[in-house]
């Protein structure tokens, strides 16, 4: 098993640019997630999914879109880059939901910077 | 102010030194995590504990469900477990504390 597979590991974009962090775990997960984590915070919740076709927001949505075609994939998309969207970006994916007794497996992280 | 709170933000130990890092939260909850974050920024997920202690190698988790209270502790230190630690709990959603950075000198 891979794991939870995020790519890219580093990203510098432009104010205004638009691209996609892919995620995709091997584990047959339901849930997956996406978090991003500033400096001097906490890990905050952008969107989730807990299972394919079905996707809700987070705490901190705005600026992001995620899609779920798949069980395996959950990509995390970013229209127009503002740098307030510099951080580093984790993804995550559990089989039950996190909090009830599952294993948490996260990504290695892309750390995006928007200039 | 954030629903967990995680102490000492900073934490340097000698290698051999029993380390404990405490984490309160404020709110009820169902399940609280433990994660490790690598030097490299991965995070990998240490015990998943809903009330007692929890054991795994050197690392100890324990919880007190009544004091909001979990503290995690690693005994005989070794430099490979300097990283960040974070403590995560859930209450309808996940809350994140913002980490301790362990360093462990030889």
């Amino acid at each position: 098993n891979a794991g939870v597979t995020q790519t890219p590991k580093f990203r510098i974009l432009k104010i205004g640019q638009s691209m996609t962090l892919q995620c995709t775990q091997d584990m047959n997960h339901n849930y997956m997630y996406w978090y991003r984590q500033d400096p001097g915070m906490g890990l905050k919740l952008i969107y989730y999914s807990v299972g394919a076709g079905i996707t809700d927001k987070g705490e901190v949505p705005n600026g992001y879109n995620v899609s779920r075609s798949t069980t395996e994939d959950f990509p995390l998309r970013l229209e127009l880059a503002a740098p307030s969207q510099t951080s580093v970006y984790f993804c995550a994916s559990s089989y039950f939901q996190l909090g009830t007794n599952t294993e948490a497996f996260f990504g290695q992280g892309t750390r995006l910077t928007v200039v | 102010k954030n629903e967990v709170e995680q102490s000492p933000q900073n934490l340097t130990a000698q290698e051999g030194e029993f380390i404990t890092i405490n984490c309160s939260y404020s709110v009820g909850i169902s399940a609280l995590h433990w994660l490790q974050q690598h030097p490299g920024g991965g995070i990998v997920s240490l015990f998943m504990l809903s009330s007692g202690k929890k054991k795994h190698g050197r690392l100890i988790a324990t919880i007190n469900i009544q004091e909001k209270h979990s503290s995690l502790h690693i005994t005989a230190s070794h430099p490979r477990d300097s990283a960040v630690y974070i403590c995560a709990v859930r209450s309808g959603q996940f809350y994140f504390g913002t980490g301790t950075s362990l360093t462990v000198i030889p």
